[in-house]
């Protein structure tokens, strides 16, 4: 079964930091891969996902995030945080037309 | 483009009744509607997966008698919690698949409804 692990349940940076959240999946073939924020009390919002090709991929607001097959992750990054960046942050897996399986989100915070 | 919307975005009601939430895809057909329950601090848990003119396939554990799904068209997908008790109260977030998308599973997800029992 598919399954995706988020190791930090909630993370702090400094606004103007780099940040990196981490993924990591559990799939039988190839993973499709996604990053999802959400804002309190509000639905979610596709970041950035991957399907093939190269393993660095470009999201929205900035964020990439990187495939590495070997490691089994897919993690986000984003060079310089801003306060608008917090909110929670969800990383998925699922394949072709399979159910997406969502990690238990990583909560983050921005301080001045 | 890519929109999903929800109806109503916040309701309360008392326990024992029924209350009814509309997913429609604003923009785009959605063969497929997803249906999920969001606890406080936690992830999203997948309840039933409904797909246009048939019956929903519902996750172990989820009461298909209590939570009633109808996709009765491309663009607009139903939840009813039947007999809602105070554990039901929740944030239930729907989102659709693009018909039109192919095996990339991309879903669009709605604003979400928070249901309150009392």
């Amino acid at each position: 079964a598919q399954s995706v692990t988020q190791p930090d349940i909630h993370i702090t940076v400094s606004e103007g930091a780099s940040l990196e959240l981490r993924c990591n999946y559990s799939y039988g073939a190839t993973p499709y891969l996604f990053w999802y924020v959400q804002s309190p009390g509000q639905g979610l919002q596709l970041l950035l996902k991957y399907f093939s090709g190269d393993t660095l991929v470009q999201g929205i607001k900035g964020f990439e995030a990187e495939f590495k097959r070997s490691q089994s992750s897919f993690n986000l990054r984003k060079p310089s945080v801003h306060w608008s960046d917090a909110a929670e942050y969800f990383c998925a897996v699922g394949a072709g037309y399979q159910k997406v399986t969502f990690g238990t989100g990583t909560k983050l915070q921005v301080i001045p | 483009g890519a929109v999903v919307s929800q109806h109503p975005s916040w309701v309360i009601c008392k326990s024992g009744t029924s209350v009814k939430i509309e997913c429609r895809s604003l923009d785009f057909q959605a063969t497929t509607m997803f249906w999920y329950r969001q606890f406080p601090k936690q992830s999203l848990m997948l309840m039933a997966t409904s797909n246009e003119g048939s019956k929903a396939t519902y996750e172990q554990g989820v009461e298909k008698d209590k939570f009633l799904i109808n996709h009765a068209s491309l663009t607009l997908s139903t939840l009813t919690v039947t007999s809602a008790h105070p554990e039901d109260s929740s944030f239930y977030i729907c989102s659709a698949r693009d018909s039109s998308g192919g095996p990339y599973n991309e879903q669009f997800f709605g604003p979400g409804t928070r249901l309150t029992v009392l």
